[in-house]
């Protein structure tokens, strides 16, 4: 069955930092990937997505993911992080069924 | 407004009672789905659904029921509550099994 693995269960940063996430899934085939973030007592919402084409794209806040399919990967980054990013982050995958894979997810906390 | 609700927002109830939790779409989209988010685990899908009276089981699925007569609506029943079900409950809906979910608020269920 298809997994995600986000190996960084809880990341501590100070503002300005830059933030790489990792994301790594099972599936050998083709995929639509996610990043969803929830922030403190909000609902999840989306950061970002890849279904082809460049693999490296942009989402919103000034977060970024690369696809790197031969690593089965599909890591976050953030150059400059602030305070306000300080959220929860879910890397998800569809391999083109009905249904989204999420990760365990990786708390960020990010200090002033 | 347009959007997707959950309610309760938060449910206190005891082990072996009933409880349905609602999740309701203004959009028409196809597929709905439930979640639990829990620690360590990230969200695991409960149920989902392609289309109206068209259900399907998730990862978690035992002890839950679900419905879906109308396309905007989507509960979930406990049939008989138990603690290990204490946890939080998203809904999400979508246009395409591919695309983006967009998530309710979540309801904070605890079973004593």
């Amino acid at each position: 069955a298809q997994s995600v693995s986000q190996h960084n269960h809880h990341v501590i940063l100070s503002e300005a930092a830059s933030l790489e996430l990792g994301c790594n899934y099972s599936y050998g085939g083709t995929v639509n990937l996610f990043w969803y973030v929830q922030y403190p007592g909000q609902h999840l919402q989306l950061l970002l997505k890849y279904f082809s084409g460049d693999p490296l794209v942009k989402g919103i806040k000034g977060f970024e993911a690369e696809f790197i399919k031969s690593k089965f990967s599909f890591n976050l980054r953030k150059p400059s992080v602030q305070w306000s990013d300080t959220a929860e982050y879910f890397c998800a995958v569809n391999d083109n069924t009905d249904k989204l894979i999420f990760g365990t997810g990786t708390r960020l906390q990010v200090f002033p | 407004d347009a959007g997707i609700t959950q309610s309760p927002r938060y449910k206190i109830t005891e082990t072996g009672r009933q409880v349905t939790l609602m999740c309701h779409q203004t959009w028409s989209h196809s597929y709905m789905f439930w979640y639990r988010q829990d620690l360590g685990h990230g969200l695991r899908l409960i149920y989902y659904s392609a289309a109206a009276d068209i259900t399907d089981k998730g990862e978690v699925p035992d002890g839950y029921v679900v419905s879906r007569s109308k396309t905007e609506n989507f509960p979930l029943t406990l049939e008989s509550a138990t603690r290990s079900q204490t946890s939080v409950y998203f809904c999400a809906s979508t246009s395409g099994w591919a695309d983006e979910q967009y998530f309710g608020p979540g309801t904070r269920l605890t079973v004593t």
